[in-house]
């Protein structure tokens, strides 16, 4: 069955840096593009960058652009979004998904 | 951007009966294509998010078909025809037409009442 699972999250201090991951399986990851999608705590969700099926193309949300890069290795079957200049607003849940099934996400905390 | 406006933001409905979410896009959602990108997903308490419907009204497999989606333009709706104490939980729609950014409604909490 289609699994995606994100890992590297954690507690960072404001300006630091982090990468997140998400091996997937179960379905053809080099077909797909690939999106992160956060979720703040108590609030809604926010979609954060796509990266198109061979990664030639990515987008990003303006409240993060400059400071995260969205990647992919299709060879590992592995998505990553590394995040630079980390703010406490960047504080959130962080899903890996096609939009058609979804990570059980990473928590990531930003804090002094 | 394209704003996504769903209502109502809180709806308690009783067990067995009807309910309905209205999403409205700031501008058309019918792409060039001609197809209209209009997902609803699902996000019950503590777990990720769940497509139920894309392109407006196309269940995704395991869906029930008590869920159905409808609209077009810029008004879409959700409706559950009857719902059960499973469905609790917040449904956001997003658009994926005129991207980026793809852009989620608020999200409306639905509760048993």
């Amino acid at each position: 069955q289609v699994q995606l699972v994100e890992s590297g999250g954690g507690v960072v201090q404001p300006g630091r840096s982090l990468r997140l991951s998400c091996v997937v399986s179960g379905f053809t990851f080099s077909t797909y593009g690939m999106h992160w999608v956060r979720q703040a705590p108590g609030k809604g969700l926010e979609w954060v960058a796509v990266i198109s099926y061979d990664g030639g193309n990515k987008y990003y949300a303006d409240s993060v652009k400059g400071r995260f890069t969205i990647s992919r290795d299709n060879s590992k079957n592995t998505l990553y979004l590394q995040m630079n200049s980390l703010r406490a607003e960047d504080t959130a849940v962080y899903y890996c998904t096609y939009m058609q099934h979804w990570g059980q996400g990473t928590l990531v905390t930003v804090s002094s | 951007d394209v704003v996504m406006t769903q209502s109502p933001l809180s709806l308690p409905v009783t067990l067995g009966q009807p309910a309905s979410i209205s999403c409205r896009s700031s501008q058309s959602l019918v792409h060039s294509d001609g197809n209209t990108y209009l997902d609803w997903f699902q996000q019950r308490p503590g777990q990720s998010p769940r497509r139920l419907m894309y392109k407006v009204s196309n269940r995704d497999s395991g869906v029930p078909d008590r869920f159905s989606g409808s609209g077009s333009g810029t008004d879409f709706t959700l409706k559950i025809s009857r719902v059960e104490a499973e469905d609790v939980g917040v449904y956001y729609c997003i658009q994926g037409t005129h991207w980026p950014p793809y852009t989620f409604g608020q999200g409306t909490k639905l509760e048993i009442k």
